[in-house]
């Protein structure tokens, strides 16, 4: 699976928490990606980054922020969780940012209660 | 400013008929096309891409693709269905202003029927 290794894979958790969720890749590439998964709406673009402390936002950004601070680490973070964050979250990397193709982890399946 | 289309949320084939997956894009610039296939509880691999050249694409699986500019489409075929083809395919678009990211379709499931 290219190197990503996505944490925890399974969360539920309550209204109002706050939720962190961890992406690691051992390819040092430079592109990382937060998606999210919902049936009927494909996958939709949260937040990425194009390195240490550089992020952008995507699509849907409301409710979540991310940080990198080291190549192979990028966090999402709900600050406080609502059930319309109930989703399957992927995070993916790639070489470059437009013609490179993305690499996938195996997802975070997140309940929010 | 880039969007995807994808005609058709279900496709059923059976065993050894063709497959074809319909995918419409519109984009600003200059687009990139790709096609990704996710199969249950994991995450998307690619099964090819178009950027520049040679319009028909040949990907994994005995998948190809190919980019009509003047339908704005990238449909995805296969001549013969397999069994283990079945599986939910995505097809995505990113402009090649360097300044863009991937947009992707909703999805179509394909069911493969013996």
């Amino acid at each position: 699976d290219a190197g990503i290794t996505q944490s925890p894979r399974h969360k539920v958790t309550e209204t109002g928490t706050p939720v962190t969720l961890r992406c690691h890749q051992t390819e040092n590439h430079r592109y990382m990606y937060w998606y999210r998964q919902d049936p009927g709406h494909g996958l939709r673009l949260i937040h990425y980054s194009y390195g240490v402390k550089d992020t952008d936002k995507g699509e849907v950004s409301d409710g979540y922020s991310v940080s990198r601070s080291k190549t192979e680490d990028f966090l999402l973070t709900l600050e406080s969780a609502t059930s319309s964050q109930t989703s399957v979250y992927f995070c993916a990397i790639s070489v470059d940012r437009d013609n490179s193709p993305l690499h996938f982890g195996n997802g975070t399946r997140l309940t929010v209660t | 400013a880039q969007s995807v289309t994808q005609l058709g949320s279900h496709v059923s084939v059976s065993e050894g008929a063709l497959v074809l997956l319909r995918c419409n894009y519109s984009s600003s610039v200059p687009p990139y096309l790709f096609w990704y296939v996710q199969y249950p509880n994991q995450g998307l691999q690619l099964l090819l891409k178009y950027t520049t050249g040679a319009t028909l694409v040949k990907g994994i699986n005995g998948f190809e693709a190919e980019f009509k500019k003047s339908e704005t489409s990238f449909h995805l075929t296969k001549p013969s269905a397999h069994m283990s083809d079945a599986a939910e395919y995505f097809c995505a678009v990113v402009g090649n202003s360097g300044y863009s990211t991937l947009t992707f379709g909703k999805g179509t499931m394909l069911l493969v029927s013996p």
